[in-house]
């Protein structure tokens, strides 16, 4: 049950894009399409932004958007905005009935 | 609207017990799969364990597997974690967090409470 891998950062100046990796295995990502990414501002719960790798829940502006391809998923925000800093994490349900996150990246709007 | 309101959390010395609690309000609690995530200090968000709407299947992350114990009262909306032999390393904030989709556990989780920190120390 290893973490899925993230890089620790990412950055961008308003306006820019910026694609935020997630890489799995064939015991994860590679198998489902249930790859969840989760936005936390400092000092606040995770909140839901991309599900089922590309689907959007309600209020979640379309600037978000999500990939997969093999068993590297992909978060990428568009129309970067001062509000969009936070820590990103990615999740996957495994083949062992579980989940996993991945180590998390923090967002930096310059 | 849904809430879940953790608490139970608190300061425990290494080798003790703490349960925690999640109640629950805003849907139908018996038809979700629920979870509990835990994030330690400056850390990621680890998955703990989940639990069936009948409480007929639980599930956790190999490290608390034979010490912690996930359950659920449907009459009273509430999801709990017994928690024993606790360790240093189960120092963290601890997320009551609902099932994506009702009847189903493998779509990941959506909403979450605000967390109860559970601090295992001496």
């Amino acid at each position: 049950q290893s973490a899925l891998t993230q890089p620790p950062s990412v950055s961008g100046s308003p306006g820019q894009s910026v694609t935020i990796s997630c890489t799995g295995t064939s015991s994860d990502l590679g198998s489902y399409n249930r790859v969840s990414w989760y936005q936390q501002p400092p000092g606040t719960a995770p909140k839901l932004m991309i599900y089922e790798v590309t689907k959007r829940p309600s209020g979640v502006p379309d600037r978000f958007s999500g990939s997969r391809s093999g068993n590297t998923a992909s978060l990428t925000i568009s129309g970067l905005q001062a509000e969009d800093e936070a820590d990103y994490y990615c999740s996957s349900f495994t083949t062992s009935s579980t989940f996993v996150f991945g180590g998390g990246t923090r967002l930096t709007v310059l | 609207e849904v809430q879940l309101v953790e608490s139970g959390g608190g300061l425990v010395q290494p080798g003790g017990s703490l349960r925690l609690s999640c109640a629950a309000s805003g849907f139908t609690f018996n038809t979700y799969w629920m979870n509990w995530v835990r994030q330690a200090p400056g850390k990621g968000l680890e998955w703990v364990a989940n639990i069936k709407q009948d409480g007929s299947e639980k599930y956790y992350v190999d490290s608390v597997k034979g010490r912690f114990t996930v359950s659920r009262d449907n009459a009273k909306n509430s999801l709990y974690l017994q928690m024993n032999s606790l360790r240093a390393e189960d120092t963290a904030v601890y997320y009551c967090a609902r099932g994506l989709k009702p009847g189903s556990s493998t779509y990941g989780v959506d909403y979450w409470g605000q967390g109860t920190l559970v601090t295992v120390s001496s």
